[in-house]
């Protein structure tokens, strides 16, 4: 399997749950990125991890936690989240470098119920 | 502050050529990019542009003028499957979040 890998596609969840998304890289990359995608917002970025470093976004909410355990998976978890959390959820990665294009997954799509 | 725009739906005929139109505002510039997401499925990277011109890829161009902080991506000889959101995102240099994106042009092709 080659690119980048988000599990689970869709995902229902109640305010109280907690679940976490899941992605994984093949093209050896050294950079992973969460970003969020609403409907006509443009594409926002929640975190990013660089050689397993994690870049900190104070704008994200503490209801979401990533967790990078190496340069080839990335997770979000997930818990208390609100309805306007609902979203399409975009797994990326790259080779670093602000210029080096970013490959993305397919997305998780987030229903918050 | 930080701003990207581009028209938010163009449709054009199946065969034609179609110029999606950015403007950017960047603290820094270090380049644009232009990505294609069809509906459902994950951006895809289409070009990068750092000095000013023309870069063609086949069907798909793209230009850059800095000094008017302006790109645009050209499509020629569309075809159907060309039915597409297009995001054009700016590379600044200051801030968490460097890769400034734009809300997207969605295209609609006919036949």
């Amino acid at each position: 399997e080659t690119g980048v890998t988000q599990t689970p596609r869709h995902l229902v969840m109640g305010m109280t749950n907690k679940k976490s998304l899941k992605c994984e890289q093949h093209l050896g990359h050294n950079a992973m990125y969460w970003y969020k995608q609403s409907a006509k917002k443009p594409l926002e970025l929640m975190f990013v991890y660089s050689l397993e470093e994690r870049v900190e976004n104070n704008s994200v909410p503490s209801r979401f936690s990533p967790e990078c355990p190496n340069s080839s998976h990335l997770f979000l978890h997930l818990h208390t989240l609100q309805p306007e959390d609902s979203a399409l959820y975009l797994c990326a990665s790259s080779q670093g470098g602000r210029n080096s294009p970013l490959h993305f997954g397919n997305g998780t799509r987030l229903t918050v119920t | 502050g930080q701003n990207i725009d581009q028209p938010t739906e163009m449709t054009a005929t199946e065969g034609a050529i179609v110029q999606i139109n950015c403007t950017y505002q960047t603290s820094g510039f270090n380049g644009l990019f232009w990505y294609q997401q069809h509906a459902g499925e994950a951006p895809t990277f289409l070009s990068y542009n750092v000095l000013d011109g023309l870069e063609e890829k086949g069907r798909f161009s793209s230009f850059l003028s800095r000094s008017k902080g302006y790109s645009y991506l050209l499509l020629k000889e569309l075809q159907m499957k060309d039915s597409a959101s297009y995001l054009c995102a700016a590379v600044g240099d200051t801030g968490f979040q460097k890769l400034v994106f734009g809300t997207g042009t969605r295209l609609l092709v006919s036949p």
